[in-house]
């Protein structure tokens, strides 16, 4: 298994302009998770998901967006990035009943200019 | 409101001391989930541990444990006999539980108490 992969590793993008943060996870987890880290700060959840079709907002969601179509993938997008979006995000899953391990992704450091 | 508190920012130990990471929270639930994870210099986010609040046994894993005390909101995590390697960002967190099938609600994070362990 790979566990989960996130891309890109880092990212620069420039005031207004538009990504995806993807994130994957072979584990056939049900939930997923978002998670951004100011420089210095713990994490706080941007949005997550209980499985495929389903996500919820979590304590920092505006100016993001998630889907779940599937239940590998859960991508995050930045419609019109802002300097404040300047962070590192963590993707995670978790299954319930399986270990109760909740697995990170290695994390996408993105820059807002 | 939920809350978690690391009044500890920073702590030093030399290598074999144990030490004690303090986690207070806040929550108005009867149900909720406590967390640790380790953040080492690395970058990467390691899970830990997770607790529900109905059980208020101790954990014990190798050096590591945690004493869960619901009368003073407390989730503390002791390292024994610490080591180079446990120097670390540990994060505690708290997640309620949401609607009739047991899953997390938003989880929130500590701050984060910085561990360095001296050789």
């Amino acid at each position: 298994n790979a566990g989960v992969t996130q891309t890109p590793k880092f990212r620069i993008l420039k005031i207004g302009q538009s990504m995806t943060l993807q994130c994957t996870q072979d584990m056939n987890h049900n939930y997923m998770y978002w998670y951004r880290q100011d420089p210095g700060m713990g994490l706080k959840l941007i949005y997550y998901s209980v499985g495929a079709g389903i996500t919820d907002k979590g304590e920092v969601p505006n100016g993001y967006n998630v889907s779940r179509s599937t239940t590998e993938d859960f991508p995050l997008r930045l419609e019109l990035a802002a300097p404040s979006q300047t962070s590192v995000y963590f993707c995670a899953s978790f299954a319930l009943g399986q270990g109760e391990t909740q697995y990170f992704g290695p994390g996408t450091r993105l820059l807002v200019l | 409101a939920q809350k978690v508190t690391q009044a500890q920012t920073e702590i030093s130990v030399v290598e074999k001391e144990d030490v004690t990471l303090d986690c207070v929270y806040e929550t108005r639930d009867t149900t909720y989930y406590l967390f640790w994870y380790k953040q080492p210099p690395s970058g990467e986010l390691v899970f830990l541990i997770r607790r529900n609040s109905f059980d208020e046994q101790n954990e014990i894993s190798g050096r590591y444990s945690w004493n869960f005390q619901k009368s003073t909101s407390s989730f503390n995590f002791t390292i024994t006999a610490s080591q180079v390697v446990d120097s670390a960002v540990y994060f505690c967190a708290l997640s309620g539980v949401k609607g009739v099938k047991t899953s997390y609600d938003k989880v929130i994070f500590g701050p984060g108490t910085s561990l360095s362990v001296i050789p």
